[in-house]
């Protein structure tokens, strides 16, 4: 069965920092580029991180930028959320899910097929 | 601010079509993806690419895309669709992924 089962969240004061840990099976880890996506109580999906099968490319969105890593271990089928100097506004659910691209008709498409069931990060004092 | 845009909410009436709407200009190059999230439950592929639906999704979920809009279309909604609908592509650089809003559909 394919699944990705995510790990680590908690509750954190502001400043402080989490690691996350996503555990994937069933499938080829390594061939399939990975992300997280976070939602804030009572909002909607908020695309966090991405990188790519052999971690060449890593993408962030600006709200996370230089104080989130993003990283894989291949031979340990893991995906990782280092985060630091966390503010009240980074709680939410975070989601980990496979991305793919592909391309048809001249248009490109990317789409997240298979995701965990997210761990929960609360930041406050 | 999500460069995909969608209507906060949509209704339909049981057994009726529905459409849900997802703006962008990323969207002239790139084909959306809707995800279904219901309460507590994290999100589910329903329309990936220019129309295909993952194993297990319902024939009633349909895409298609025009210039800068993609649509998801529901025909014959069902009680059990009523869910957060959230589209979602590469922004236009081609790096980022963005999301769109999401719509709350209430099936009546």
């Amino acid at each position: 069965e394919v699944q990705l089962v995510e790990s680590g969240g908690g509750l954190v004061k502001p400043g402080g920092s989490l690691r996350l840990s996503c555990a994937a099976s069933g499938f080829t880890f390594s061939s399939y580029s990975m992300n997280w996506v976070r939602q804030a109580p009572g909002k909607g999906l908020e695309w966090v991180s991405s990188i790519s099968s052999s971690s060449s490319y890593i993408y962030y969105a600006d709200s996370v930028k230089g104080r989130f890593t993003i990283s894989r271990d291949n031979a340990k089928n893991s995906l990782y959320l280092q985060m630091n100097s966390l503010r009240a506004e980074d709680t939410a659910v975070y989601y980990c899910a496979r991305g793919t691209t592909a391309m048809a008709n001249y248009y490109y498409y990317y789409y997240m097929d298979v995701w965990g069931k997210g761990t929960t990060v609360t930041v406050s004092s | 601010s999500s460069e995909l845009t969608q209507d906060p909410a949509v209704s339909v009436a049981l057994g009726q079509t529905v459409r849900i709407t997802c703006q962008g200009d990323s969207l002239r190059s790139y084909y959306a993806s809707w995800y279904q999230q219901k309460p507590g439950q994290a999100p589910v592929l329903v329309i990936y690419g220019k129309n295909n639906r993952p194993s297990g999704i319902p024939d009633r979920f349909s895409g298609s895309s025009s210039g800068n809009t993609a649509s998801l279309t529901i025909t014959g909604a069902q009680a059990e669709d009523e869910a957060d609908y959230y589209c979602n592509s590469r922004d236009s650089s081609g790096n980022l992924v963005v999301f769109g809003g999401g719509t709350k559909l209430t099936v009546l």
